[in-house]
């Protein structure tokens, strides 16, 4: 059974510093997605990683895929309020093994408060 | 504009009343499914479909039926909603093969009372 877990669940940050989020998972797969979310709100694609040593930037969120290590990373940089969010990863487990599983697992969210 | 309509936003709802949430996409995608969130539980899959007539159970299926008899349309039903079934659902689209990810919707609140 695929894992994915995020952490931290709850990250209270300052504006002006840096942090990561991580998302590990338990099974082969090369698609991660990033998905950010306000409350009551629907899921906003952030960013799109499908291989190996992928990384993409946008503003000052960085994620980046180690497909050996199952691990993804996002990253802050020099935080502001309007990053509050929830954050979430998701692996998508429609290729694995080459089947057609068509799920996509979700970790449970990385809540973030960026204070003043 | 390209998008995934999901209606209603919101619906109150009594125990055991049939229920439709629909779900909409103009993009011309294969795969379509349904996710409930609930706090401390995250986005579960209740069902998804990789193209017409072709679905599937997810990990979350009790209580739901889906139907996919046109590419655009994937509607979520719930024959006798119970209020274990009260939450926030999304419906996603996405293309088959590479793909750009997964489009939600704006999400439908349902509860039963």
């Amino acid at each position: 059974e695929l894992k994915v877990e995020q952490n931290p669940l709850f990250l209270s940050m300052q504006e002006g510093k840096n942090y990561t989020i991580y998302c590990n998972y338990s099974t082969t797969s090369d698609r991660l997605y990033w998905y950010r979310q306000d409350p009551g709100k629907s899921l906003e694609s952030l960013f799109v990683l499908l291989s190996n040593g992928a990384v993409k930037q946008e503003g000052r969120l960085m994620a980046s895929l180690d497909t050996k290590a199952r691990l993804s990373t996002l990253h802050i940089t020099a935080a502001v309020h309007d990053l509050s969010a929830t954050y979430f990863c998701a692996v998508d487990m429609r290729w694995d093994y080459g089947g057609s599983q068509g799920n996509l697992i979700f970790g449970k969210g990385t809540k973030l408060s960026v204070k003043p | 504009e390209a998008q995934v309509t999901q209606n209603p936003r919101y619906l109150i709802t009594v125990t055991g009343k049939k229920l439709t949430v629909t779900c909409s996409q103009n993009m011309n995608h294969e795969y379509m499914s349904w996710y409930r969130q609930d706090p401390g539980l995250g986005l579960r899959q209740i069902y998804y479909s990789m193209n017409v007539e072709v679905t599937d159970k997810g990990d979350v299926p009790e209580g739901y039926k889906v139907s996919r008899k046109e590419k655009r349309n994937f509607p979520l039903i719930l024959e006798s909603p119970s209020p274990n079934q009260t939450s926030l659902y999304f419906c996603a689209s996405s293309l088959m093969g590479r793909t750009d990810g997964y489009t939600f919707g704006s999400g439908t609140r349902l509860t039963v009372v």
